[in-house]
């Protein structure tokens, strides 16, 4: 069955500190990984995505790893705003349609406080 | 940020009536989607379109229903709501890339 499991599943870290963000997905086959990040009450917004190929990549102070081979992902903040309390979905596609099927993770729940 | 647009962005409404939720998007995008989502959970795909007159139902059962007679508009009918059907409504829309953008979302609450 394919599946994205995230951990943690909330998380609280104190304003300019890092965090990590893990992804973990049996999804297969692989065509990509997405973090999305989705304030209360709004729809996600693209973080960045990774093909088979791709390793790592940044977008700002986010930071995403792939390793397709233990089939992980992470998601790397550096020094936390206020604005980075959301939570943060793991989407996984596969290449088993036109449709571009996503299977989607129940998020990370991050509070930063000052 | 991308040009999706969903309203109601609330929505209060006793078990029985008739619901349109309307989605538009001004990207000329040929897919658009619904997804359903409870507080907590992951985001479950209800219908998906290609395109218009193409509609199709996705993973999660849902008694809802769909349209798609322009490209930019995509609305989702509750024929009769229940409070089960109390849930955010997401509507999305991909291009070539496959991208999907979100729009901000229906928070429902049938009473």
């Amino acid at each position: 069955k394919n599946q994205v499991e995230q951990s943690p599943q909330s998380l609280i870290i104190l304003e300019g500190k890092n965090c990590t963000l893990q992804c973990n997905y049996t999804v297969s086959p692989f065509s990509n990984l997405r973090w999305y990040k989705q304030d209360t009450g709004r729809g996600p917004v693209s973080l960045t995505i990774m093909t088979f190929s791709e390793n790592t990549k940044s977008n700002g102070r986010y930071t995403a790893t792939l390793d397709a081979d233990t089939k992980q992902s992470s998601l790397h903040i550096t020094a936390s705003q206020l604005s980075d309390s959301a939570s943060y979905i793991c989407v996984v596609s596969d290449r088993g349609s036109t449709l571009g099927r996503l299977y989607f993770g129940r998020g990370t729940q991050l509070t930063v406080w000052p | 940020e991308a040009d999706i647009y969903q309203t109601p962005r609330y929505l209060v409404i006793g078990t029985g009536k008739k619901i349109t939720l309307e989605c538009s998007q001004t990207m000329g995008h040929d897919k658009m989607y619904w997804y359903q989502q409870d507080p907590g959970m992951e985001l479950h795909l209800i219908h998906y379109s290609y395109g218009v007159n193409s509609t199709e139902k996705g993973d999660l059962s849902s008694e809802s229903t769909v349209s798609r007679i322009r490209t930019e508009h995509f609305p989702l009918t509750l024929e009769s709501a229940r409070p089960s059907h109390t849930s955010q409504y997401l509507c999305a829309s991909s291009g070539s890339r496959a991208e999907q953008y979100f729009g901000p979302g229906t928070r429902l609450t049938v009473t």
